[in-house]
């Protein structure tokens, strides 16, 4: 089956604990987003991948980093989670840029 | 800037029809998309539209007017499950292989 997986799905966690929330995609997409969900606040792109070893900013990249080692995995890393960083996270990949995107079930991170 | 609108909120009743409306200010403008989202779950890509036009999937209809820089989704035949939060995106090749930016999103309530 076609999917996109996340994990974990729930995540509680303190300020300042390093975490992974991991990304795979078995469609062969070359591109890949992650994205944060707030209320009011829409979907807002954090970091995309065009391909391996190729990655870019999107609108809230600050605080996070991103890896792009193999095609299908695309990890999501908060070095040091702030507070302000509690949200609801969804990565996506899509075959081409201008592709239908195929969003993983999400991630509901929260730090206290 | 880059910034889309839509109404953040539409109600109607089941097997109308209810048209959600989108602008968009974008710089080198790629196609807009449409999503579907179920409270809490994942976006689910529902159209695409490159091309100025109307684009039919079913219930559902996309028009695209690139001279107004504006959208609409028509669903038609409303039924309950079409409950759901409905996201417009667009496309930002300013940067090489483009940001996506999502509208806040519009709720839809189908009442009985």
């Amino acid at each position: 089956e076609a999917q996109v997986t996340q994990n974990p799905r729930y995540l509680i966690t303190v300020t300042g604990k390093k975490l992974t929330v991991t990304c795979s995609q078995n469609m062969n997409h070359e591109y890949m987003s992650w994205y944060r969900q707030d209320p009011g606040l829409g979907l807002r792109q954090i970091y995309y991948s065009m391909n391996v070893e190729v990655t870019d900013k999107g609108d809230v990249p600050e605080g996070y980093k991103v890896s792009r080692k193999e095609k299908r995995n695309f990890p999501l890393i908060l070095e040091s989670p702030s507070p302000n960083q509690t949200s609801l996270y969804f990565c996506a990949s899509s075959l081409r840029e201008t592709g239908e995107q195929y969003f993983g079930p999400g991630t509901r991170l929260t730090v206290t | 800037g880059q910034s889309l609108e839509q109404p953040s909120e539409v109600t109607a009743v089941e097997g109308a029809i209810v048209q959600i409306n989108c602008t968009y200010q974008t710089s080198g403008f790629y196609g807009l998309s449409w999503y579907q989202q179920h409270d809490g779950g994942a976006p689910t890509f529902l159209s695409y539209n490159a091309l100025d036009g109307l684009e039919e999937t079913g219930r559902f209809s996309s028009f695209l007017s690139r001279s107004d820089s504006y959208g609409y989704l028509l669903l038609q035949e409303l039924q309950m499950k079409d409950s759901a939060s409905y996201f417009c995106a667009v496309r930002d090749y300013i940067h090489q292989g483009g940001k996506l930016i999502f509208g806040q999103g519009t709720e839809l309530s189908v009442k009985p």
